[in-house]
């Protein structure tokens, strides 16, 4: 398709589990964001790549959450050692400018995340 | 760190009826940017604004970026029911270094 494609949908994880949610950007988009929506708030940065570095990963809440794009294009991002905290919606957003040039964000339909 | 103070949480309206949400911030951004998501769907922009007192038109919505930098508002006119969602402002504050941040959101409910 020619949208930001997210999967899964839905993810639920027994509190302990390791989870990976993948994203496939807008083909070309160069610039990869990830963000995490909890439940009735506005989605928060976790981190962002531009190509294949890692720029920026300062909203990653603690080192369970680890998250690459190897080839500069496919992004994962993984959770270690779930908590129920980390229950939330995983955004990924794409676009084809740097960061710095627009907020202008192309946004996944999201993986919920549950942990029980 | 940067927060957007967004208001009001929710509304219900008629249809057909405008609306007028604003979103405000202790810092100065350089782009105002609104959003807006549908249940189990990502955040879809709706308008971007680069420049202090911009005023944009899309469709039957407009924003501006307020002229202190530090605020922004979107108003909707004549409003249907597809207008429900979530509205949420986001903010960019320098170029280069800083990630997008989102308000917690406007809920909008239209009763047709």
């Amino acid at each position: 398709g020619a949208g930001v494609s997210q999967s899964p949908r839905y993810k639920v994880a027994k509190r302990g589990q390791d989870v990976a949610l993948r994203c496939d950007p807008i083909s070309g988009h160069v610039s990869l964001f990830w963000y995490q929506q909890a439940l009735g708030q506005g989605p928060e940065f976790l981190t962002y790549f531009q190509n294949e570095a890692q720029l920026d990963k300062s909203g990653l809440p603690s080192d369970r959450f680890f998250a690459e794009r190897p080839e500069g294009s496919v992004s994962t991002l993984k959770i270690q050692r779930t908590q129920q905290e980390d229950s939330a919606v995983y955004l990924c957003a794409s676009s084809s400018r740097d960061r710095g040039s627009t907020g202008e964000l192309f946004f996944g339909e999201g993986s919920r995340l549950t942990v029980l | 760190g940067q927060q957007l103070n967004q208001s009001p949480q929710s509304m219900f309206i008629q249809e057909g009826e405008d609306v007028s949400m604003n979103c405000t911030s202790s810092s100065i951004f350089n782009t105002w940017l609104w959003y807006k998501q549908e249940p189990g769907e990502g955040p879809v922009l709706l308008i971007a604004l680069y420049k202090a007192g911009e005023l944009t038109s899309n469709g039957r919505l407009t924003a501006q970026f307020g002229i202190t930098r530090k605020d922004s508002f979107l108003n909707i006119s004549a409003s249907i029911p597809s207008d429900v969602g979530i509205y949420f402002c986001a903010g960019l504050w320098s170029s280069g270094n800083t990630p997008l941040v989102f308000g917690k959101g406007t809920r909008l409910s239209v009763i047709a």
